[in-house]
């Protein structure tokens, strides 16, 4: 089954302990990407990848770490967590090209930093 | 960048009912999705559709580029809708997807 799967889903965690979340497709997809969701604020873009080797920053990246070093492995690092991120992370990916528009999610990380 | 915008924020209807969500860009953007968050938080793409119209059962959406909107329409609403529906895009030459906050929707029995 095409899929993305993210662990864990559930994690309670305290401040400045150090922690990954992980996130892998299984459908051979170029790009992927992390979003946070938060109430009333909907989903905002924290990195992006392109492909292996090739990260960029979206609109939140602040406290947050990426990497891209095999294609199907997308992990989110927060190497400091703090209570400000607190929230639904998810993982997508899709494929690259023209006719490649279509996000596939992930079913969720929910993150609690006390 | 650009901003997204949905309407209405809620919405609760019985079941049976229609509805149309509203999705406006403060500028051009090209691959307009639509998608669903089920209760239990699952996102799922319901439409890609950066112009013209497109249907898949009960649902139904339209994009008008030139003017930045697009509409989803649900017809004969049922609890299984019930949920926020989010839609997204970005612009030309950009990787960063914008998504509006969403519309809450709850379909009573």
């Amino acid at each position: 089954e095409a899929q993305v799967t993210q662990n864990p889903r559930y994690l309670i965690t305290v401040t400045g302990k150090k922690l990954t979340v992980t996130c892998s497709q299984n459908m051979n997809h170029e790009y992927m990407s992390w979003y946070r969701q938060d109430p009333g604020l909907g989903l905002r873009q924290i990195y992006y990848s392109m492909n292996v080797e090739v990260t960029d920053k979206g609109d939140v990246p602040e406290g947050y770490k990426v990497s891209r070093k095999e294609k199907r492995n997308f992990p989110l690092i927060l190497e400091s967590p703090s209570p400000n991120q607190t929230s639904l992370y998810f993982c997508a990916s899709r494929a690259t090209g023209a006719w490649a528009n279509v996000l596939t999610f992930g079913a969720g990380s929910r993150l609690t930093v006390l | 960048g650009i901003q997204v915008e949905q309407s209405p924020p809620d919405l609760i209807l019985q079941e049976g009912a229609n509805s149309t969500l509203r999705c406006n860009f403060s500028d051009s953007v090209n691959n307009l999705q639509w998608f669903h968050q089920n209760p239990w938080g699952q996102l799922i793409n319901l439409f890609y559709i950066p112009s013209g119209t497109k249907q898949n059962g009960r649902l139904s959406a339209t994009t008008v580029a030139t003017e930045r909107y697009s509409l989803l329409y649900i017809s004969s609403s049922q609890t299984t809708d019930s949920g926020v529906y989010f839609c997204a895009g970005r612009r030309g030459g950009s990787e960063k997807l914008v998504f509006g906050k969403g519309t809450k929707l709850t379909v009573n029995p």
